[in-house]
């Protein structure tokens, strides 16, 4: 069945890049997502990638894309400790999304 | 903000009994969708309607009812409620049928004593 995976922590030092993978297993993916959650918080959805792209910069934001492999990545340049949070990865499966088990954030100073 | 209105932010019930929430979709979305929160099953679907009409169900259990009105916001009802039901409910809607972008709402926190 369709499934989504992604590593549980990431710690990163304020200025750095972090980089967020995720894999998934639904190959007819129309978008691949990534959504923020933040501490109390809904989810923000923060950008999306259409399954025929293999990268897609939105500021301070990548999204890499390999289908070969189905991998999924997030990079956020210049990391601030108002990035500390939890980034989940979504694929759509028969309109409804999938959701991996989010990666929490932590930036330290 | 997405657009996307959830009331109440916050329930706290007792077992067995029922509760409703409520979603309003972003202005010209036509799907809405529920999910639960929970930290032991994460985010779950559990049902999407479209335009009125159901049009897809997930891991919904026969205890949850959901429904969408003309004016297209939607109400998920909870009956006898157990203790396991105590999650984070979220609303999402997008403008068409599915396969789209879906923006969430704040949620609503459901805390069953």
């Amino acid at each position: 069945g369709e499934d989504v995976e992604q590593s549980l922590f990431l710690s990163v030092r304020e200025g750095d890049s972090s980089v967020i993978n995720c894999t998934y297993t639904d190959s007819s993916s129309t978008y691949l997502y990534w959504y923020k959650q933040e501490p109390g918080a809904g989810l923000q959805l923060l950008t999306y990638i259409f399954s025929n792209m293999d990268m897609k910069q939105d500021q301070r934001l990548t999204v890499l894309l390999n289908k070969k492999d189905k991998h999924l990545s997030l990079r956020i340049a210049d990391t601030q400790t108002g990035d500390s949070a939890i980034y989940f990865c979504a694929e759509t499966f028969t309109d409804k999304l999938i959701f991996g088990t989010g990666t929490r954030l932590q930036v330290f100073p | 903000d997405s657009g996307v209105t959830q009331t109440p932010k916050h329930l706290i019930t007792a077992t067995g009994q029922r509760v409703t929430l409520r979603c309003s979709p972003r202005s010209g979305d036509l799907s809405v969708y529920w999910y639960q929160q929970s930290l032991d099953q994460g985010l779950q679907f559990l049902i999407q309607y479209y335009n009125g009409e159901e049009r897809a169900k997930g891991n919904i259990l026969e205890r949850f009812s959901a429904q969408q009105f003309p004016d297209l916001h939607s109400e998920l009802n909870l009956s006898s409620l157990e203790l396991g039901d105590s999650a984070l409910y979220f609303c999402a809607s997008s403008p068409g049928r599915g396969n789209q972008p879906q923006h969430f709402g704040d949620g609503t926190r459901l805390s069953i004593l």
